[in-house]
């Protein structure tokens, strides 16, 4: 079966410094993948989507980058943090095909709060 | 342009409830898929239902249904007899065939009271 997980769940930064969050998928192979954040009010915001290695798609100009160094790994990072990059994010994965036909599957969720 | 409204943003109900989701979509596509997703107090999006704009079969698991009608472009999810477990944000999603953007709706809270 397939899962996604990401990692850290909680992280507290201070302005100005770096992000790494990871995230991985399991049981599938070549999924798209997608960097969501959603700050408080609940909308959700695609950051960053990817569908294939080394093939990113920015949908929101900002400080944070993302990066797919293999198949089924999505990295957003930041080189330094802004208050305004407090929230929460999550990664997701979907294929489509006649198994999974577009649905977004989404890890866990990272909470990261800028100080 | 595509676009997906919730206009509840809070409801609450009393356990043993049932309650209805609103969700109205706007697209030019012909074809497109329409998305339910559960976000409960632990934040973790759950995927519940998608359907194709050529499905309009209503559907129904459990205590969810989900009511699609093309002609009001409407994808409204029921909750029977509502449960404390069912409180959660719902979001309502649109996406086109194949495509990566997917249109999200605003969420609605739900409350369900013991």
């Amino acid at each position: 079966s397939q899962t996604i997980h990401q990692w850290p769940a909680t992280l507290v930064q201070p302005v100005g410094s770096p992000l790494s969050l990871e995230c991985t998928v399991e049981g599938t192979s070549n999924p798209n993948l997608y960097w969501y954040r959603q700050a408080a009010g609940r909308g959700l915001q695609l950051l960053f989507y990817s569908v294939g290695i080394g093939q990113i798609s920015s949908e929101v100009p900002q400080n944070l980058s993302a990066s797919r160094p293999q198949d089924r790994q999505f990295i957003l990072s930041s080189k330094k943090l802004l208050l305004s990059d407090s929230g929460f994010y999550l990664c997701a994965w979907n294929t489509w095909g006649t198994v999974n036909t577009g649905e977004l599957f989404f890890g866990e969720g990272s909470r990261l709060t800028v100080l | 342009a595509q676009k997906v409204t919730q206009a509840q943003t809070e409801i609450s109900v009393v356990e043993k409830e049932d309650v209805t989701l609103d969700c109205v979509y706007e697209t030019r596509d012909t074809t497109y898929y329409l998305f339910w997703y559960k976000q409960p107090p632990s934040g973790e999006l759950v995927f519940l239902i998608r359907r194709n704009s050529f499905d309009e079969q209503n559907e129904i698991s459990g205590r969810y249904s989900w009511n699609f009608q093309k002609s009001t472009s409407s994808f409204n999810f029921t909750i029977t007899a509502s449960q404390v477990v069912d409180s959660a944000v719902y979001f309502c999603a649109l996406s086109e065939a194949w495509g990566n953007q997917f249109y999200f709706g605003t969420g609605t809270s739900l409350t369900v009271i013991p």
